[in-house]
């Protein structure tokens, strides 16, 4: 059974950069029909897709956020990471790692996430 | 950017009832090479993470209820539930993934009467 789980700080300071990784177990990160994405949630608000990537290199980023986010994969871990520079409280939020479809196209809706990990911008 | 607006943002029903959920997006998720719907739904309990309930519209993921239906094309959808549990109580949100922006709807919380 596929199991994600993000890990990092729960406590930066505001123009630092928050580092998160994400391990993947129960299934290889290297599998051509997935992409690897990260989603945050503001505390009592909704959804905002930060970005994904292939095993491969292949990334696609919210263009409202990719001027400060780099996403990264490490096969030989089984694990992805996501840093996001110039925090500012804006950007205190629960952080998802999730599963994404792909077929080759592009990829589709997200099937396995982490539990999550709160991140606190705030001096 | 495709904009993705959820009805009604609360919703509250009787246990046994029938529940539903609309999702309207701002411009077709409907592609028409593949003649498929790029519309997700998922379900998050409180204090959990979101939970994949249905994709292209209208198939279940494995394991997921069969009292959960999504239907609808183009920029209209909608999500029924159609008799309401009280693990149902939980919010949902609906996705688009015919942008690579994978926008999500601003979320509907469901509630019992």
């Amino acid at each position: 059974q596929l199991q994600l789980q993000e890990s990092g700080p729960g406590l930066v300071k505001p123009s630092e950069t928050l580092s998160l990784t994400c391990t993947v177990s129960g299934g290889s990160i290297t599998s051509r029909n997935y992409f690897w994405g990260w989603i945050r949630q503001p505390p009592g608000k909704g959804l905002e897709w930060i970005g994904s990537m292939s095993y491969s290199g292949d990334t696609f980023y919210n263009p409202s956020l990719k001027s400060r986010v780099t996403i990264s994969v490490d096969t030989s871990k089984n694990q992805f990471s996501l840093k996001v520079t110039s925090l500012t409280a804006a950007d205190t939020a629960v952080y998802y790692c999730a599963r994404q479809l792909d077929t080759g196209v592009q990829p589709y809706y997200f099937d396995n996430w982490g539990q999550g990990t709160l991140v606190t911008v705030s001096s | 950017d495709i904009v993705m607006t959820q009805s009604p943002d609360s919703l509250a029903v009787s246990l046994g009832e029938r529940a539903t959920i609309n999702c309207k997006s701002s411009q077709s998720v409907l592609y028409t090479y593949t003649n498929k719907n790029y519309l997700a739904w998922y379900q998050q309990k409180p204090g959990q993470p979101p939970k994949l309930l249905i994709y292209w519209a209208s198939t279940r993921e494995s394991g997921v209820p069969d009292r959960f239906s999504g239907s609808g094309s183009g920029t209209d959808f909608t999500l029924t539930i159609s008799s309401l549990q009280a693990e149902d109580v939980a919010v949902y949100y609906c996705q688009e993934y015919y942008s690579t922006l994978y926008t999500f709807g601003q979320g509907t919380r469901l509630e019992i009467k």
